[in-house]
């Protein structure tokens, strides 16, 4: 079964820490992207990648940064972690047609 | 991107069919109409795409009007698990490269 594993289900984190949520597809897909999910708000696009060192920003990329050194690993990057920045993460890869998610990072910030 | 239209949500009992609509009316000709779902506590999963004719698989039909300004997503016989938020996006293209721009969607609450 095709799979998008991202390494934390549930993370917690001090303000101002830089925090890495990694992850990793099994597809030889091109194509990765990280979203955050909150109430009321849906799903926005932080960044994505197309290929391996590309990187493109979503609508909402101020605070993170992402990495992609590797085809199946796509990094989202916070730089110094900030209280508005508790939410859903979730990365996705894709190639033809479909997207393929993973199961969300809760990250909470205190 | 072109804009889809949903209902906030939907109810309907189980073992019933459901009809979930999605209204698309500035849709270009290039556009894909995909649908997701996304299960409680999970992220969003596939579950079919059309241009203009119906599509049927495993997990859905969907039928595609003629002047392709609404689709509408059927579940053939709901069950509890397909209790979920399903969302309706236009994407240029078949996919690929171009992102998801995710809206609302509609939760379907499914009666036992």
């Amino acid at each position: 079964d095709v799979k998008v594993t991202q390494s934390s289900r549930y993370l917690v984190k001090r303000t101002g820490e830089k925090v890495f949520l990694e992850c990793v597809q099994d597809m030889d897909h091109e194509n990765m992207f990280w979203y955050r999910q909150d109430p009321g708000l849906g799903l926005r696009l932080i960044y994505f990648s197309y290929d391996v060192k590309m990187k493109e920003k979503g609508d909402i990329p101020e605070g993170y940064s992402v990495s992609r050194e590797k085809k199946e690993r796509f990094s989202l990057i916070l730089e110094s972690a900030s209280t508005n920045q508790t939410s859903m993460y979730l990365c996705a890869s894709s190639a033809k047609y479909g997207y393929t998610f993973g199961s969300g990072t809760r990250l909470t910030v205190v | 991107d072109a804009k889809t239209t949903q209902p906030n949500s939907m109810e309907s009992n189980e073992e019933e069919p459901v009809h979930l609509p999605c209204n698309h009316s500035t849709i270009s000709g290039t556009d894909y109409i995909h649908w997701y779902r996304q299960l409680p506590s999970q992220g969003p999963e596939y579950v079919i795409h059309g241009l203009t004719s119906n599509v049927n698989n495993r997990m859905a039909s969907l039928a595609i009007a003629e002047d392709r300004k609404s689709s509408t997503l059927i579940l053939h016989r709901a069950t509890l698990r397909d209790a979920a938020v399903y969302y309706c996006i236009l994407r240029d293209r078949e996919g690929g490269s171009e992102k998801l721009v995710f809206g609302k969607g509609t939760k379907l609450t499914v009666n036992p």
